[in-house]
């Protein structure tokens, strides 16, 4: 099975930070790199897929990147409403494995 | 708007039974393939099974497989999960999510509100 390994598990910023959460794989997954976020108690959303694209109607402070093995999600300008965990997945090979997560926290 | 509405989740004995269904909409529910992903409490995310749109192929996480079964009924855009020989660490939130693929992409581009599942004596 291929591993997912995010870090850090937990960020503590403040609004308008720029920030980077990163994911790397156990092996190469190519660009088979999903980005999901998800708040609390609420399910997870889809935020980039293929490491590096947007899903619709995603805010552009969002971004990706990376391929093979390491990969990064980045947010330009934290907002209020960007705080929550954060989770990579590859779609790679089947068991599709997810991250531990990365929460996200107000300082 | 796609739209992903799962039933059937409740409180079960360990080893027993429970079948997990998703009501889909919102889209041409054949031409998707689908998937199950279960949060346990206060963990994170964990894949569990995949079913492609005509139910030629399903895959399983080593965790349920030969204890959970994914089909579909694409009469009534609808995902099923069937739980046997439940164990006190299935206990979770079940999400069905569409599956998005071809070549270039695979990710699960939708998710329903999940149902939780407790498995307890």
């Amino acid at each position: 099975d291929i591993q997912m390994t995010q870090s850090p598990p937990s960020l503590s910023a403040s609004v308008g930070d720029r920030v980077t959460i990163t994911c790397r794989a156990s092996q190469s997954i190519s660009n088979y790199l999903n980005w999901y976020q998800q708040k609390s108690g609420e399910a997870p959303k889809l935020l980039i897929y293929a490491a590096s694209s947007f899903q619709s109607a995603v805010p552009s402070r969002f971004s990706g990147s990376g391929s093979g093995t390491d990969f990064s999600l980045t947010i330009s300008s934290l907002q209020t409403e960007d705080f929550a965990t954060y989770y990579c997945q590859q779609t790679y090979s089947s068991p599709y494995t997810f991250g531990q997560g990365t929460k996200l926290e107000i300082k | 708007e796609v739209q992903l509405l799962e039933s059937g989740g409740g409180l079960e004995q360990p080893g027993g039974s429970l079948r997990l269904s998703c009501a889909a909409s919102g889209f041409i529910f054949s031409n998707y393939a689908m998937s199950w992903v279960r949060q346990a409490p206060g963990k994170g995310l964990e894949w569990v099974s995949s079913i492609s749109g005509n139910s030629e192929m399903t895959y399983y996480a080593d965790s349920v497989r030969g204890r959970f079964t994914i089909s579909r009924d694409n009469s009534r855009n609808t995902l099923f999960l069937r739980m046997d020989s439940l164990r006190a660490e299935d206990t979770a939130v079940y999400y069905c999510a569409k599956y998005y693929y071809d070549s270039g992409r695979k990710s699960f581009d939708y998710w329903g509100q999940g149902t939780l599942v407790s498995v307890s004596s």
